[in-house]
């Protein structure tokens, strides 16, 4: 069974403070992906990767970096968290072309205080 | 750019009521669009897929149509539950041409079905 594995179901940090959300896939997918989920706004892309060590922006990126050192593992950093940081964060990974769909992971829900 | 457009909702029905939320897209190329249902608490699940014009897809009594003439790929089920509560996204991931690589998702409708 497919599966994308997101590091922790509830965080809490401080304004200020470094924050590190990983996400696993074990799919061998080369595509991997952070959104980022707001009522009313839906799903918004922070960045994606195509491939080890390659990232590219997407729509909502400041604030935010990445890392990919392995093909399986994903990371979102938050430089310095604020509070309007506060939000669902969802991983998905797929393969590198065609029409398959992406896989998600269950979201981590941030609260910056 | 891609963009999916759907109902916002919230959308509220009785229980075996039927149900249409509606989809409409723009894109480059020929993308292949899905649904995806997110359950209180939970990440997006793929509900149904379609990868080229007129294909249907359904799963759980749920069914989509990908029509190229109106642009539009349209949820329906004939009979909901209370257990089909959820958010449900339109997506596409785009054709040839296109951003092939990601998937632009509208910004959801919440369903909520009463017994």
């Amino acid at each position: 069974d497919v599966k994308v594995t997101q590091s922790s179901r509830y965080l809490v940090k401080r304004t200020g403070e470094k924050v590190f959300l990983e996400c696993v896939q074990d799919m061998d997918h080369e595509n991997m992906f952070w959104y980022r989920q707001d009522p009313g706004l839906g799903l918004r892309l922070i960045y994606f990767s195509y491939d080890v060590k390659m990232k590219e922006k997407g729509d909502i990126p400041e604030g935010y970096s990445v890392s990919r050192e392995k093909k399986e593992r994903f990371s979102l950093i938050l430089e310095s968290a604020s509070t309007n940081q506060t939000s669902m964060y969802l991983c998905a990974s797929s393969p590198l072309l065609g029409s398959t769909e992406a896989f998600f992971g269950q979201g981590t829900r941030l609260t910056v205080v | 750019g891609d963009s999916v457009t759907q109902m916002e909702g919230p959308v509220t029905l009785s229980e075996e009521a039927f149900l249409t939320i509606n989809c409409t897209y723009t894109a480059t190329g020929y993308p292949s669009l899905f649904w995806y249902v997110q359950y209180p608490g939970e990440g997006l699940q793929l509900l149904l897929k379609a990868t080229k014009a007129d294909d249907k897809g359904s799963n759980k009594g749920f069914e989509a149509t990908y029509r190229k003439e109106t642009t539009s790929f349209h949820l329906e089920k004939g009979s909901v539950q209370v257990s089909d509560s959820a958010v449900y996204f339109c997506a596409l991931r785009g054709g040839r041409g296109g951003s092939n690589y990601k998937l632009t998702f509208g910004k959801g409708t919440l369903l909520t079905v009463n017994p």
